[in-house]
């Protein structure tokens, strides 16, 4: 299995500009969550899926920030418009519920809004 | 609130010795709590679960004690060697997210 997917691997935009970052879930796998890593805050979870269903999304800091999961092999996660404090990296991870508890990580997506 | 502690001081250590990181957690009744690895540039990668009515689990060079009194979990790397050089996250389940720690770096010196 190639793991989970994300593109682009880094995104450098300007203040203002959509972003949309996309994420590839392990195939098979029921549970699919968008997670984002600073250095002062450390890892947050912004919002999970369950068989494509958002269940919380309670992480997501405001409404320029969105996420959808048309089907079981694809999700997006959207900053419309983005601003230099959304700098950070973007993992997507998911799991499968029947094997156990454990997340599988993406390798991030670096973004950069200047 | 809700807080999982990690030292952020780095902890260096000499090859071959035995590595021990903290994880320490307040207002959490985790049912379980997982450890992390995680290298530059890379996401996360699972290690270990260890769940609340285990006091330790072992995988290769790998422990992991989960004392629910204290609230502390300890993660012990035995034989270290400079390919264990990297970010260990431990986290916790708490409402209906998984909530990690901000990660203890650890470099293994030759």
């Amino acid at each position: 299995d190639a793991g989970v997917i994300q593109s682009p691997r880094h995104e450098v935009t300007e203040m203002g500009q959509e972003v949309t970052l996309r994420c590839k879930p392990i195939s098979g796998h029921d549970y699919l969550f968008w997670y984002r890593q600073t250095m002062m805050r450390g890892l947050e979870l912004l919002i999970y899926f369950n068989n494509n269903v958002p269940i919380d999304d309670s992480g997501m800091p405001e409404d320029r920030f969105s996420a959808k999961m048309p089907n079981a092999s694809f999700s997006t996660l959207k900053i419309q418009p983005s601003e230099p404090r959304d700098s950070a990296v973007y993992f997507c991870a998911s799991r499968d519920r029947d094997r156990g508890d454990e997340q599988y990580f993406g390798p991030g997506t670096r973004l950069t809004v200047t | 609130s809700q807080k999982i502690e990690q030292n952020s001081e780095a902890l260096n250590i000499q090859e071959g010795k035995t590595a021990t990181l903290t994880c320490n957690y307040t207002n959490y009744s985790p049912a379980y709590l997982q450890w992390y690895r995680q290298d530059p540039g890379r996401g996360p990668v699972f290690l270990l679960l260890i769940r609340e009515n285990e006091k330790e689990k072992r995988k290769e060079r790998l422990k992991v004690t989960f004392d629910t009194t204290l609230k502390q979990s300890l993660f012990h790397i035995t034989a270290s060697q400079p390919a264990d050089s990297a970010t260990y996250l431990c986290a916790l389940w708490g409402g209906n997210a998984l909530n990690f720690g901000k990660g203890t770096s650890l470099l293994v010196t030759p």
